[in-house]
């Protein structure tokens, strides 16, 4: 399968404690995205960041890609409550411009 | 700005019946178009994706179909649902792969 893996697949923290999900992916990409989904609804689009950086921030959210290990972090700072919902990267693979693969996606719930 | 709509929000519709789940896009032109699917509590399967008027690339063989009779509508069908079909459907859009913008999705139900 050509879909990103991330890990953990579910995480439970409390309010004001950080929040960091990961993700890996198979090929090469143009860029990695990361989104949001809660419960029963679409996804959000939350941050971009291209093959050619490292670290990009938004907010409180801060993402970290490592190309060599193809590997990518998102890190949620002072969690809140209103957080809690479903992460999924997405990888924009050099080989087709025209698809994002998504990750299997990370459950996060912050208890208040 | 864009905005994206989809409908129905949910369906309960019986083994061997039609679908039709309809997508629109406003407030841009010649985007491209994507249908997934999600099974409860799992990622996202990409089930269809277009990039112009008539163009439909399948990703995954199945009992669905795709239509794009406009450029900014993007239908997916069925001529016979299966229980297999059953999920929740997602329609998006973006410029290219920049960030996708993601309707509120359908919930199916085959019975």
């Amino acid at each position: 399968s050509q879909q990103g893996e991330e890990d953990p697949q579910a995480l439970s923290i409390q309010e004001g404690e950080n929040a960091t999900m990961n993700c890996s992916y198979k090929t090469s990409i143009n860029n990695l995205q990361w989104y949001r989904q809660n419960s029963g609804r679409g996804l959000v689009h939350l941050i971009l960041i291209r093959s050619n950086e490292r670290e990009k921030h938004s907010g409180r959210l801060r993402v970290t890609l490592d190309t060599s290990k193809k590997s990518s972090s998102l890190l949620i700072t002072a969690s809140r409550a209103a957080d809690t919902a479903s992460y999924f990267c997405a990888t924009d693979p050099i080989y087709n411009t025209d698809k994002l693969i998504f990750g299997t996606g990370t459950r996060l719930q912050v208890f208040p | 700005s864009q905005t994206i709509h989809q409908w129905p929000a949910t369906l309960v519709q019986p083994v061997g019946s039609p679908l039709s789940l309809e997508c629109t896009v406003e407030g841009t032109s010649n985007p491209n178009l994507y249908w997934y699917r999600q099974a409860a509590g799992r990622g996202l399967q990409l089930l269809f994706y277009s990039v112009g008027i008539g163009q439909i690339s399948s990703e995954v063989p199945q009992n669905l179909s795709a239509s794009r009779p406009q450029d900014r509508q993007f239908i997916l069908s069925s001529k016979k649902l299966l229980l297999s079909d059953s999920g929740f459907y997602l329609c998006a859009w973006s410029p290219g792969n920049y960030g996708y913008t993601f309707g509120s999705g359908t919930r199916l139900t085959v019975v």
